[in-house]
This record gives C-alpha cells, sequence and structure tokens, in this order.
C-alpha cells in the first residue's frame, strides 16, 4: 500500500507569492493534518480535516488555509509569502479524526525556500 | 494548550551505550504520547507510543516510561547502533477531541563508534 504522499516535494517562491501543497492519504484514511516544520525545531500543527470539515487549527495567519477533498485527498495554500514561511510542511494523515485511537502517519513532505 | 519541553537538544552516546530523552508536558488531560524519529531530509515516522492509562512500554532496544503525577515521559534506548542518530521528537495529545499533537524541539542523537 503506498504510503502518504506529498507534492512537490521541493520547490522555491519568492515573498509575495502564493503556494498550494498537495497531499493524498492513505488509502482508507479519512483524516489529514498539516505541520510546518521549521528546521531545527519540532512540527507545529496547522490544520486538521476530517470528512472534509475543519476540525482544528493552530496558531497560524488567515494567509494559511487548506481543504479536502471528496476522496479525502487536501491541498495547503499559503498567501502572499513571507521568508518566515521557508519550512518543510508535512501532510499526515491517520484512519480517524480522534488521535487517542490511533496512529498519524506522515509523509515526506514539500520543502518550500522563500527568497 | 498543551506545552511540550523536551531535553537535551543533542545527545551524544558511545555504540553500545544507552541514550535517555526526557520531556514534560503541561496538560494532566493529555492521554496519548508519541515518540517519532526522524532522520535526515526524511520523514518523522513513529517508533514507540504510550498511552496514559499504562507507566511503562517496551519494544526490544526502545522503551517509554509515563509518570502521569509529575507529567513526564521518556525514551530509552539501549544497546545504541549508530543506526539510531537520528532526532528524536515527543509529542502529547493536546485534550480536545481531536488530533492536535503538541511535538517537543527535538533531540539530536549521534551514536560514535
Amino acid at each position: 500500500d503506498a504510503g502518504v504522499t506529498q507534492s512537490p516535494t521541493h520547490l522555491i517562491k519568492t515573498r509575495g507569492q502564493h503556494v498550494t501543497l498537495r497531499c493524498s492519504p492513505i488509502s482508507g484514511h479519512k483524516s489529514v493534518s498539516w505541520y510546518q516544520q521549521v528546521l531545527g525545531q519540532g512540527p507545529q500543527f496547522i490544520f486538521q480535516y476530517y470528512e472534509k470539515e475543519e476540525r482544528g487549527r493552530g496558531n497560524f495567519p488567515d494567509r494559511f488555509s487548506a481543504r479536502q477533498f471528496p476522496n479525502y485527498s487536501s491541498e495547503l495554500n499559503v498567501n502572499a509569502l513571507l521568508l518566515g514561511d521557508s519550512a518543510l510542511y508535512l501532510c499526515a494523515s491517520s484512519a480517524t479524526g480522534v488521535l487517542n485511537t490511533g496512529e498519524l502517519f506522515f509523509g515526506e513532505g514539500s520543502r518550500l525556500t522563500v527568497l | 494548550g498543551e506545552n511540550v519541553e523536551q531535553h537535551p537538544s543533542t545527545l551524544s552516546v558511545q555504540e553500545g551505550d544507552s541514550a535517555v530523552i526526557k520531556c514534560t508536558y503541561s496538560d494532566s488531560a493529555s492521554n496519548y504520547f508519541p515518540w517519532y524519529k526522524q532522520e535526515l531530509g526524511k520523514r518523522p515516522q513513529l517508533i514507540i507510543d504510550i498511552r496514559s492509562n499504562v507507566g511503562e512500554k517496551k519494544d526490544q532496544r526502545i522503551a517509554v516510561t509515563l509518570n502521569k503525577t509529575a507529567k513526564h515521559f521518556s525514551l530509552h534506548i539501549t544497546e545504541t547502533q549508530p543506526e539510531d542518530s537520528a532526532v528524536y521528537f515527543c509529542a502529547a495529545i493536546l485534550t480536545d477531541s481531536w488530533g492536535k499533537l503538541q511535538f517537543g524541539a527535538g533531540t539530536q542523537v549521534v551514536v560514535t563508534p
């Protein structure tokens, strides 16, 4: 079975641009979460979607948005990019929305560099 | 919200020795504590987890202990090998129903032959 897949793997943008990152969860998983990992730090929660509805949002500005599609894949959008948005963006899927009943599986991430 | 602190930030051990990483959490209602291993340029991978109804869990050379009263949990790696070199993250689940993991800052473990 394929794991969590993310695209693109690497991308370079300039300040003020927009970026869209994509994620396909493990087959059968209905929950997708997005995390931002700045170099040298632990992942920080951005969003969780379960059954196509937003179930949680971390402490990120409104420039960050996401959605989940009927096939449970997801997109993370970031507008008006800042230098500080440079990070590894990790997508994670789980079988359920509530983690105390299941494991979180991470994709390899999309490394975003903002110049 | 939940806050997780992790120590040490770097840990250098000789091959064959043990490594211990400690984490504290702030929200006493947290009930799920996973540990992730992240090799350079790779995804975080779950290596072991513990739930609040258990005090200790072991899987081969890896063990995790949980002290709910003190709000501490620790990762123990015995007989370390060079392939154990990586960044290790502890995490705790927030108290609401949805799976928003709060991660520690990570520990860079270097195992020297």
